[in-house]
């Protein structure tokens, strides 16, 4: 399957401050890429699908001042978490796809800890 | 809005015996796609179904698509120790893509 590298793999940080993650699909052309967060033993939680160039779409509930997306290219988007709280803190994975209806490859995730 | 239900949430299995996972969607789907996740790591696809009825094998897993495109199940038949984690379906329908709740395989040695 397609390879999806998401950097970095583990951050703690300090409460107040922010945090990029990136995730990058390395040998396809993503046309689509999504974030999701994950509690311990829990489902994915779709947080915002992202389409290259163009907004992100939100899930219902999600800040989308709070949980910044970009999609500048095919290959790269990044989620930034501003303003980090305790309650952030959680397993945020992004997968890339070829679009919506096509299977999706996964990034190894990473750990957030705000302290 | 769309919702998929996947039972059970837990199965202990003694290593040997079989596996069944089912999933069940609110809406006609699309298609439905199985990934796994094993214990610390992120979810791998492991196969994609499209047609009604369909039915597809991946060595000791079978999968199954329903007759209506509302349900699926995945089998494994004689578990090993190797296929621990948790199993999720993703049904597309109307060009979302949702997640089960998933089912978490423990398999005793």
């Amino acid at each position: 399957g397609a390879v999806v590298s998401q950097h970095p793999s583990r951050v703690i940080c300090k409460s107040g401050t922010s945090v990029k993650i990136e995730c990058r699909s390395l040998d396809f052309q993503a046309t689509t890429m999504f974030w999701y967060r994950q509690f311990p033993k829990q489902s994915l939680m779709l947080m915002a699908t992202s389409n290259e160039g163009s907004k992100a779409t939100y899930e219902q509930g999600v800040e989308k001042d709070k949980f910044l997306i970009n999609h500048a290219s095919l290959t790269l988007s990044t989620l930034t978490v501003t303003s980090a709280h305790p309650e952030d803190s959680s397993f945020y994975i992004c997968s890339a796809s070829r679009g919506r209806i096509y299977e999706q490859y996964f990034g190894p995730g990473t750990r957030l800890t705000v302290t | 809005g769309q919702q998929v239900m996947q039972i059970p949430q837990y199965q202990h299995v003694q290593e040997g015996e079989d596996f069944t996972t089912y999933c069940n969607s609110s809406t006609t789907l699309s298609n439905i796609q199985w990934y796994k996740q094993r214990p610390g790591g992120h979810p791998v696809f492991l196969i994609q179904l499209v047609k009604s009825g369909e039915v597809k094998k991946q060595k000791r897993l079978t999968f199954q698509f329903g007759e209506a495109k509302k349900n699926s199940s995945l089998h494994i038949t004689a578990t090993q120790t190797t296929d621990v984690g948790t199993y999720f379906c993703a049904g597309n329908a109307g060009n979302m893509l949702t997640f089960g709740g998933g089912t978490r395989l423990m398999v005793k040695p």
